[in-house]
């Protein structure tokens, strides 16, 4: 199946400060998605890109399919940003498979 | 390393069946969740559960209920499935505070 990694595993900012947070996979996919994990557990959906570029707000992400990979951007990053971000790619039979998550936390 | 499992991979159910999606874990987390997968649509959350015996509606509870008698298992269930639920189910589980272990994914067609 495919692989799915993400990097860095932990990341620890201050506030205001930016990030990237990559997402590598290792077969041609459908689609992509970019996820926030909130502190209750619930899955947030962010972006569904499997190509380009978008923004929303404070975030944008780029996914560049021909060389399998995406970043997720955090601009000025704030408190309420801290939590585990999960990139996801669907491939055949459109099933998801996600990556091991990146643990943000934004500190005051 | 920490499992969930789902019932089953691939579903075929008739309108009007009972359907029960299945989901295990083997790490002895609070918190599981139950999710649907559509095009265009993206995750979307039906149910979850804090607790034994716990639960709460997400956003698209309609059509479904849950069961969680045991801390590990967490049950689906389509009274009378319709075709709008054919889709793709994703079961979660997250320890507080959160990480993110999911299921394979239960691929459901209602004919």
């Amino acid at each position: 199946g495919i692989q799915v990694e993400q990097s860095p595993p932990d990341l620890i900012l201050q506030e205001g400060a930016n990030s990237t947070l990559r997402c590598n996979f290792s077969d041609s996919v459908n689609n992509l998605q970019w996820f926030h994990q909130n502190p209750w557990g619930q899955l947030i959906n962010l972006f569904y890109i499997p190509s380009g570029t978008k923004q929303n707000g404070r975030l944008s992400a780029t996914t560049v399919a021909t060389e399998r990979y995406s970043l997720l951007y955090i601009s000025s990053s704030q408190t309420t940003d801290s939590g585990v971000y999960f990139c996801a790619v669907e491939g055949a039979g459109n099933m998801l498979t996600f990556g091991g998550g990146t643990r943000l936390m934004v500190k005051p | 390393d920490v499992k969930v499992t789902q019932s089953s991979r691939y579903l075929v159910k008739r309108t009007g069946e009972k359907v029960f999606l299945e989901c295990v874990q083997d790490m002895d987390h609070e918190n599981m969740f139950w999710y649907r997968q559509d095009p265009g649509l993206g995750l979307r959350l039906i149910y979850f559960s804090y607790d034994v015996k716990m639960k709460e509606k997400g956003d698209i509870p309609e059509g479904y209920s849950v069961s969680r008698e045991k801390k590990e298992r967490f049950s689906l269930i389509l009274e009378s499935a319709s075709t709008n639920q054919t889709s793709m189910y994703l079961c979660a589980s997250s320890p507080t505070p959160p990480g993110g272990f999911f299921g394979p994914g239960t691929r459901l067609t209602v004919l």
